[in-house]
């Protein structure tokens, strides 16, 4: 079982929420780390969106809009990515990523299609 | 502004060495822990290897320990990536990328195919 779990795709219209997801395999307590979350858009490199470990602890990527932010539901052992308003442009890969037992991790990544 | 520019990605054979190159500006590179992360063609992101800015701790992953070294030269402000023992399943981009010690950014990637 992969560390980090996403759902492959994600639909969703303008101006709806959209909630990403990335769960942590079981024993492995998400309360505990801190999580990244990444976009990538076609043909160009990720761009960091945020980091997000508590509401007292993450951090805002430089120019990232407010309407991108992170979250946890520790009964679903997953950190959550909540973008709202959503705009064509947020039409993207979207990947988790999280330090684990001297690696870094990524999720498989999640497509979301704004339509 | 963080900058990254990495080079060296090439065609090469099965079994072939291939040498990376990330060269940083705009950021104090010599405060901040790398990685390289690589992502096949169609597939996602897969980390490969990480640095921190002393060179003091170093991680691979499981799919390139005892075939990729990573090393760094604060001096120069450069990250590289030495690949030995190259195979079909190491083709992808190679990105060299900072984000869990203060700025945060990646490079536009350099391709690596490998193929005979």
């Amino acid at each position: 079982q992969a560390v980090l779990t996403q759902p492959s795709s994600l639909s969703a219209s303008p101006g709806a929420s959209a909630s990403l997801t990335c769960t942590l395999r079981s024993g492995i307590n998400v309360a505990t780390y801190s999580m990244y979350w990444y976009q990538q858009r076609p043909g160009s490199p990720p761009q960091y969106l945020l980091r997000y470990k508590s509401d007292s602890d993450k951090r805002q990527g430089s120019g990232v809009p407010s309407r991108f932010s992170g979250s946890k539901d520790t009964s679903a052992n997953a950190g959550i990515l909540l973008i709202s308003g959503l705009q064509s442009e947020d039409e993207a890969d979207y990947y988790c990523l999280m330090y684990y037992s001297g690696a870094w991790v990524f999720g498989g990544g999640t497509k979301l299609t704004v339509l | 502004e963080v900058q990254l520019v990495e080079s060296g990605g090439d065609l090469v054979q099965p079994g072939g060495s291939l040498r990376l190159s990330c060269a940083a500006s705009g950021f104090t590179f010599s405060n901040c822990n790398m990685n390289w992360v690589r992502q096949a063609p169609g597939k996602g992101l897969e980390w490969v290897s990480y640095i921190t800015s002393s060179s003091s701790t170093i991680y691979y992953a499981d799919s390139v320990t005892g075939r990729f070294t990573v090393s760094r030269d604060n001096a120069k402000n450069s990250l590289y990536l030495q690949m030995n023992s190259l195979t079909a399943e190491d083709t992808a981009v190679y990105y060299c990328a900072t984000w869990d010690s203060g700025p945060t950014g990646w490079g536009q990637g350099t391709l690596v195919s490998v193929s005979s």
